[in-house]
């Protein structure tokens, strides 16, 4: 397996632009989870799905930021619109769930600059 | 507010000294985890202790939970330039299923 794949892996956009984020989940893995990492807040959880549904978007940090899972091998991150402060990196992890005591598999990540 | 937080922020130490550092968490937890970021890359797994284990051992990796205290402690013996990077650990609660959270990070600097 190839991992987990994110993209791109890096965006550069205006303020105001509509961002997607793209994530392919490790096969076989039934929970994903959508990070964010800046120097200021660390890495922080934003929302995590378990069997494409999300459970948890108590991390997502306002109204402009959505996340679907629409089946178990694609999920999206999308912000809309963007703000300068969205500027971050953006991790996606995937990790099985039927399983409790197993670890994470995070992607490469996407580098967010809005400007 | 994050689950985990691990102390010191920063570590500077000479190749093949000890490295130590600590996580406080704040709820039961079913296991702990801890995982290394080089810079700009995702974050790599390294060692997994469940709530009901005291210390686990995986080459130069020595941890132990402390679940009366809830806290962990990660330990690499005779580190070398290589092991330069940020470590983090990670929790999942008792309570909430299969979330995962994260403390704050140590970066830990080894010079050769």
């Amino acid at each position: 397996d190839a991992g987990v794949i994110q993209s791109p892996r890096h965006e550069v956009t205006e303020m105001g632009q509509e961002v997607t984020l793209r994530c392919k989940p490790i096969s076989g893995h039934n929970s994903l989870f959508w990070y964010r990492q800046t120097m200021m807040r660390g890495l922080e959880l934003l929302i995590y799905f378990n069997n494409n549904v999300p459970i948890d978007d108590s991390g997502m940090p306002e109204d402009r930021f959505s996340a679907k899972m629409p089946n178990a091998s694609f999920s999206t991150l999308k912000i809309q619109p963007s703000e300068p402060r969205d500027s971050a990196v953006y991790f996606c992890a995937s990790r099985p769930s039927d399983r409790e005591n197993t670890e994470a598999f995070f992607g490469q990540g996407t580098r967010l600059t809005v400007v | 507010s994050q689950q985990g937080e691990e102390d010191p922020q920063a570590l500077s130490i000479q190749e093949g000294e000890n490295a130590t550092m600590n996580c406080s968490y704040k709820t039961s937890i079913n296991n702990l985890q801890w995982y290394r970021q080089n810079s700009g890359r995702g974050l790599v797994h390294l060692i997994l202790i469940r709530s009901n284990e005291r210390e686990k051992h995986s080459g130069r990796l020595r941890v132990t939970l402390d679940t009366s205290k809830k806290s962990s402690s990660l330990l690499i013996t005779a580190s070398r330039a290589a092991d330069t990077a940020s470590y983090f650990c990670a929790t999942v609660p008792k309570a909430a299923g299969n979330k995962l959270t994260f403390g704050g990070g140590t970066r830990v600097l080894v010079k050769p």
